[in-house]
């Protein structure tokens, strides 16, 4: 069974910080997908980036990066000198592949609310 | 980028009418679909795989007769939730995904997410 834990329910840091977000994730599976989604108070899940298992390079993005680590089943987000906007509940996800390429149902974790005080 | 939309994007209705959430890919074909459920400052969990001509796969715990899915053509999945009752009340999400490319993985295959139906019933 796969299994996504987000251990910190609410994060809130002032404005300009940096902040990291956990993910640790349970799979038996030696293929699977990891992502992770940003969700505004309109709700609707924005995409940030997915990370295939067998492809371990960190990502940076503007002011997100990634850090995946097999080793300990860890895949975090942090936000360099946040803002106001990054202020949302954000989603680690995990999921298997199918046969004909691609994703399956995604399992979430709990999620984490970041709050950025101006 | 690849669109989803659903319709209605909030609903109330009565206990033990039925309601139907439409999901629909707009600029691509989606021979899988997924419907999740969130309760409010909760996690989103998936109900069902909907696959296009088929019978939809429903995760354990989740009851088929009360929800219904209907993957008619490649752009439409439709969940209609029958007899609704108060604990029902909760933000649908469908999300869609591209046909995989033969041979493996791509970039871009993925699941692209509606935004949400808000079900409330009284």
């Amino acid at each position: 069974a796969q299994k996504v834990t987000q251990a910190q329910t609410e994060i809130s840091v002032v404005e300009k910080e940096d902040v990291t977000l956990d993910c640790v994730y349970e799979t038996r599976d030696t293929t699977y997908y990891l992502f992770w989604y940003k969700q505004p108070p309109s709700g609707e899940l924005v995409f940030l980036i997915r990370r295939n298992s067998f492809d371990e390079q960190n990502e940076i993005s503007g002011r997100y990066s990634w850090n995946f680590q097999k080793s300990t089943s860890s895949f975090n987000f942090t936000i360099t000198a946040s803002q106001v906007v990054d202020s949302a509940v954000y989603f680690c996800a995990l999921s298997e592949p199918y046969s004909g390429g691609g994703a399956d149902g995604l399992t979430f974790g709990k999620g984490t609310h970041l709050i950025i005080q101006p | 980028g690849a669109v989803v939309s659903q319709h209605p994007s909030r609903v109330i209705c009565k206990s033990g009418t039925s309601v139907k959430i439409e999901c629909r890919s707009l600029d691509f074909q989606a021979t899988t679909m997924f419907w999740y459920r969130q309760f409010p400052k909760q996690s989103l969990m998936l109900m069902a795989t909907s696959n296009e001509g088929s019978k939809a796969t429903y995760e354990q715990g989740v009851e088929k007769d009360k929800f219904l899915i209907n993957h008619a053509s490649l752009t439409l999945s439709t969940l209609t939730v029958t007899s609704a009752h108060p604990e029902d009340s909760s933000f649908y999400i469908c999300s869609a995904r591209p046909p995989g490319l033969a041979g493996g993985t791509t970039s871009t295959d993925t699941q692209y997410f509606g935004p949400g139906t808000r079900l409330t019933v009284l």
